[in-house]
């Protein structure tokens, strides 16, 4: 089966610009996820949908922070305007069910801010 | 919410060594996993274990939910087990919404 798959894997960008990223989840996944982790911490969830559907969104900054996953397969996580503690890798993991399935990861897209 | 302290913080090894790496969290759960991320930034989920013992390979793992910690053990370590290991749990009121622990980076050397 293939991997959870995101692009691009590496960004660079002035704070006040816009970035986005893609993520499309293992076929047959209900759920996905993404993650900000900054350097040295654990990853910290921002979203998760189930379907196209938002189940936790309390965790997403959402003056600048925004996604979706409208036919309910890949998703697009967007940020606008950026800065400078903005900075991390963005991971998108997905699972075939809410709560009590394994997540599995994808290798992240790494943001820079200057 | 929950709270996941994971210790060491840091672990170095010479191969072939075992080591125990150890989870801790603050509420009741219903599922707990351990993750490790490689040195290039890949998370691998490595056990979905919400009590008892499994065991795949050199590493397997033990939680004990009564008393809320768990265990990750490896045994015979390679140079390829470095990196950091995560354990996650779910956060009070959502079952499926993990918070991620402080990490143990492992690094194992020849």
């Amino acid at each position: 089966e293939a991997g959870v798959a995101q692009s691009p894997r590496y960004k660079i960008i002035e704070k006040r610009q816009s970035v986005a990223f893609w993520c499309n989840p293992i076929s047959g996944h209900a759920t996905l996820y993404w993650y900000q982790q900054i350097l040295g911490q654990g990853p910290k969830l921002l979203i998760q949908f189930q379907n196209n559907g938002v189940v936790d969104d309390s965790q997403l900054p959402k003056d600048r922070f925004s996604a979706e996953r409208l036919k309910g397969v890949d998703s697009t996580l967007k940020i606008q305007p950026a800065k400078l503690e903005d900075s991390a890798v963005y991971l998108c993991a997905s699972s075939r069910i809410s709560g009590a399935n394994v997540l599995t990861f994808g290798a992240g897209s790494r943001l820079t801010v200057l | 919410g929950i709270q996941v302290e994971q210790s060491p913080p840091d672990l170095i090894l010479q191969e072939g060594a075992n080591s125990t790496l150890r989870c801790n969290f603050s509420d009741s759960v219903n599922n707990l996993q351990w993750f490790h991320q490689n040195p290039w930034g890949q998370l691998i989920n490595l056990f979905y274990i919400p009590s008892g013992t499994k065991q795949n390979g050199r590493l397997s793992a033990t939680t004990v939910a009564t008393e809320r910690y768990s265990l990750l053990y490896i045994s015979s370590s390679q140079t390829t087990d470095s990196g950091v290991y995560f354990c996650a749990v779910p956060g009070t009121g959502t079952a499926s919404k993990l918070t991620f622990g402080t990490g143990t980076r492992l690094q194992v050397t020849l």
